[in-house]
């Protein structure tokens, strides 16, 4: 069964507009984590942002903010200002509890154009 | 933060031969790496587990005979595709956990290598 689901293929966006990334999953741990990733055509792997499902506040970095809904499992990913430089494959991703090993359950990602 | 890096970045190899890759921490000790495969257009699919001294652990439907695995050092884990075919091609991206980091993201990718069986 699909554990983390990104409903969005690809999204469009126009510079300086905020856009938002739709993820849900599926977990029965209590404790999991939920990362947001950027993957540019080069292949690597940028960390953008983490959410604990313990934590009270939904995170923010910079111009990436999680708007986090334990009760929905939803974890979207809002960009604010958008960049050219944003334009990427975006993957949602989830780490359940110790058990897993740490490793990370990834979405099918949504591909992100932003346009002048 | 954290580096681990990939070698090589891309490699075209005949079908039939062994492809080594290799995947370092360069400035942490990783107690895991886990590896993942990428085709086009498409998600990251984990492999397996490796834990350093130890067997790793393949995901179902990976084939350990085919993907070999080795974590001999704790910063070092190699995977060998093992008489690789066409549709072995891939974007193969290896990642490394940092125990000693405090906080949730102790988890580092590599750049990752392109794998292209002719």
């Amino acid at each position: 069964a699909q554990k983390i689901t990104q409903t969005q293929p690809g999204m469009f966006v126009q510079e300086k507009e905020a856009v938002t990334l739709d993820c849900t999953y599926d977990t029965s741990d209590p404790s999991y984590g939920l990362f947001w990733y950027k993957q540019p055509s080069s292949g690597e792997m940028i960390f953008l942002i983490y959410q604990g499902s313990y934590d009270q506040q939904n995170a923010t970095e910079g111009r990436y903010s999680l708007n986090f809904q334990k009760a929905r499992k939803s974890a979207n990913l809002v960009i604010s200002a958008s960049q050219l430089g944003d334009s990427a494959m975006y993957f949602c991703a989830m780490r359940e509890g110790i058990n897993s090993g740490y490793a990370l359950n990834f979405g099918k990602g949504t591909s992100l154009l932003v346009t002048p | 933060g954290a580096v681990v890096s990939q070698h090589p970045s891309w490699v075209i190899c005949k079908s039939g031969t062994s492809v080594k890759i290799e995947c370092r921490s360069l400035d942490f000790q990783a107690t895991t790496m886990f590896w993942y495969r990428q085709f086009p257009k498409q998600s990251l699919m984990l492999m397996a587990t490796s834990n350093e001294g130890s067997k790793a652990t393949y995901e179902q439907g990976v084939e350990k005979d085919k993907f070999l695995i080795n974590h001999a050092s704790l910063t070092l884990s190699t995977l060998t595709v093992t008489s690789a075919h066409p549709e072995d091609s891939s974007f193969y991206i290896c990642s490394a956990r940092d125990p000693g980091t405090s906080g949730y993201n102790e988890q580092f990718f590599g750049p990752g290598t392109r794998l292209t069986v002719l």
